[in-house]
């Protein structure tokens, strides 16, 4: 089975600063890579997605993503943080198997963004 | 229309009542999921519907129960929930395959089990 793995539980960062989330995935073939947003209270909102198209992924609030197969990463960044940013986000990776698709979340990193 | 909808946002239920959650969308999805999400943790799959069919069951205890009724809608029938079943549950729509297009999650329903 695919999965992926989020290092850091928690980031925090300055406003303004670069904001840096590290997501490594581990698949056999091909893999289909998300990355998601959760405010407090709130359902999962997409913010990118690499369906192989692109390496570079760019998403939405300035958010984008590089998938590099050599090192079975895709990390998530955005050049200037805004405290607005603050919220949980979530790496998932998504598979076929034979009878539908699943997509399944790695642990999360909550990101705190400080004046 | 580019939501899903979850109907009751908040419930709270005894152990020996019969509740049900609601999903719907109008997207043209044909795939619609459940998952669960306890506090600090990442959503976990239940269940999976594909073009009305149930087609993953991720071994969820009988006492959760999916149902499909059209290509719009997906409730959860909930009975004698136990108190470790509180939870964020939430609902998601995709186009077939999922990989391609990409989910569309809904706010949620916050359970919880008294």
């Amino acid at each position: 089975a695919q999965s992926v793995t989020q290092l850091g539980s928690h980031v925090s960062v300055s406003e303004g600063a670069l904001v840096l989330l590290r997501c490594n995935y581990s698949s056999s073939v091909p893999p289909y890579l998300f990355w998601y947003v959760q405010y407090p209270n709130q359902g999962l909102q997409l913010l990118l997605k690499y369906t192989s198209a692109a390496t570079l992924v760019k998403g939405i609030n300035g958010f984008e993503a590089e998938f590099k197969k050599s090192e079975t990463s895709f990390h998530l960044t955005k050049p200037s943080a805004h405290m607005s940013d603050a919220a949980e986000y979530f790496c998932a990776v998504s598979e076929n198997t034979g009878t539908a698709s699943k997509l399944t979340f790695g642990t999360g990193t909550r990101l705190q963004v400080t004046l | 229309d580019t939501e899903v909808t979850q109907t009751p946002k908040h419930l709270v239920m005894g152990m020996t009542n019969k509740k049900s959650l609601k999903c719907e969308q109008h997207m043209g999805h044909r795939a619609m999921y459940w998952y669960k999400q306890k506090a600090k943790k990442p959503p976990e799959l239940m269940f999976v519907y594909s073009y009305e069919k149930l087609s993953i069951n991720e071994s969820v205890p009988s006492r959760f129960s999916p149902e499909c009724p059209n290509s719009s809608l997906l409730n959860l029938h909930l009975h004698a929930l136990q108190p470790e079943d509180s939870a964020l549950y939430l609902c998601a729509s995709s186009q077939v395959p999922g990989q391609i297009y990409g989910y569309t999650f809904g706010s949620g329903t916050r359970l919880t089990v008294v």
